[in-house]
């Protein structure tokens, strides 16, 4: 098993619609989760950490489910400007290294 | 501030050969690393280093070589190129593995 799986889509979505992604990982031991956007031939960029409570920021909400080893991103309100790939992130526990996974391609129609 | 900056841009190496890819940060970072980026593959970690003087291995070590002198620089050496080795490359700096600041790449090609 893959140590972090994303459904590599892409989801075409018109503006303004709702979209999930939903990513997971195989160590239960994992200590931090992130989600990273990644513009095409860009370097990546950390978009948001993903907590047990659950976060927000704008239109952007983040879970993690730790019994089920799943993490989640929703965006609302898609924009154009959203189109980018989406990579689901994950720290070991006393690790140094995160672990990418292959990513989650969103492209935004008008 | 440039952040992390990353020489060359783009680089075309003959089977063999070898090269420094230069990677530097200006924000006193204690963290940095070297992932390479393949088609279907995702981002892997290369190398890594928690502060000067310290490095250690990565997922897809073999073929590189790291040293940080200083806290501003990593560079990675390819010791002798290969055609698995064309791919994109990526250097991070950051205050922990966690918050890392990502630099433009470099596109490398080997013939």
């Amino acid at each position: 098993r893959k140590e972090v799986e994303q459904d590599p889509g892409p989801f075409n979505v018109p503006e303004g619609a709702t979209v999930a992604f939903n990513c997971t990982y195989s160590n239960s031991a994992s200590q931090s989760f992130f989600w990273y956007r990644q513009d095409c031939r860009k370097e990546p960029k950390l978009l948001m950490s993903v907590y047990s409570s659950g976060n927000e920021d704008g239109r952007f909400t983040a879970q993690l489910n730790r019994a089920s080893q799943y993490i989640s991103l929703l965006i609302r309100d898609s924009k154009l400007s959203d189109s980018a790939t989406y990579l689901c992130v994950v720290l070991g526990a006393g690790s140094y290294q995160l672990t990418f996974g292959k990513g989650t391609k969103l492209s935004v129609i008008p | 501030n440039a952040g992390v900056t990353q020489t060359p841009k783009f680089q075309v190496l003959k089977t063999g050969q070898s090269m420094t890819l230069q990677c530097a940060q200006d924000m006193n970072h204690e963290y940095m690393s070297w992932y390479r980026q393949d088609p279907g593959m995702g981002l892997r970690l290369i190398h890594y280093s928690v502060g000067a003087g310290i490095t250690d291995q990565g997922e897809v070590p073999n073929g590189y070589n790291v040293s940080r002198s200083t806290t501003e620089d990593f560079p990675l050496r390819l010791l002798s190129a290969a055609p698995s080795q064309t791919s994109v490359y990526f250097c991070a700096a950051g205050t922990a593995a966690e918050t890392q600041y990502f630099g433009p790449g470099t596109r490398l090609l080997v013939l």
